[in-house]
């Protein structure tokens, strides 16, 4: 099945602490973007890459990192978590490395940053 | 004056109902153009694209005013199920650009 996938789904971390999450998807897509969503705010995207080892950044990419390494695979690094970043996260990937295409969203990682 | 723009909502309506929804965008320069709708605490999901002709799918219509920087979508004869939030998607102006999303209008459908 066409997916791509995000974990956790849920995470409840502490301040300082750094967290990785993963973002996948077997779809040979180039384009993968991170987003987070709030309440009155919308999506708003963090760091998008065009290809393997391309990233660039989105509105609010402050307080994160990207890495594209594998065509597959674009994890979300937050070293050092800060209440304000407790959000719900969104990765897509969309075919071909551009941003004209339709994309396909993962389920979406709640992260509680105390 | 936010990149993308779109009243919040709720709109309220009842089954079977016709409702349309604007979203403003504030770069001339822009390429492409969606509407995606997201259900309560799920992901987001391609609804349709919004070509310059215009374009329909079902009871959905969408349209494109680049002279006044808007994008619009039409239901007609709403259903409950299309109760959801729908999200107006904008890029910037090249293939290699970033990707504004609008906060959304929220739906409401009543029997």
């Amino acid at each position: 099945e066409a997916q791509v996938t995000q974990n956790p789904r849920y995470l409840i971390t502490v301040t300082g602490k750094k967290l990785t999450v993963t973002c996948s998807q077997n779809m040979n897509h180039e384009y993968m973007s991170w987003y987070r969503q709030d309440p009155g705010l919308g999506l708003r995207q963090i760091y998008y890459s065009m290809n393997v080892e391309v990233t660039d950044k989105g509105d609010v990419p402050e307080g994160y990192k990207v890495s594209r390494k594998e065509k597959r695979n674009f994890p979300l690094i937050l070293e050092s978590p800060s209440p304000n970043q407790t959000s719900l996260y969104f990765c897509a990937s969309s075919l071909g490395g551009s941003s004209y295409n339709e994309q396909f969203f993962g389920p979406g990682t709640r992260l509680t940053v105390l | 004056r936010k990149e993308v723009e779109q009243d919040p909502g709720p709109f309220n309506v009842p089954e079977g109902a016709t409702v349309a929804f604007n979203c403003t965008y504030s770069n001339s320069a822009s390429q492409s153009f969606f509407w995606y709708r997201q259900d309560c605490r799920k992901e987001p999901k391609l609804l349709m694209s919004v070509y310059s002709s215009g374009n329909e799918d079902g009871r959905f219509t969408a349209q494109l005013n680049r002279a006044s920087q808007y994008i619009s979508l039409l239901i007609r004869d709403s259903k409950l199920s299309d109760s959801a939030t729908y999200l107006c998607v904008v890029n910037g102006a090249s293939s290699a650009s970033k990707i504004i999303f609008g906060s959304g209008t929220r739906l409401s459908i009543r029997p």
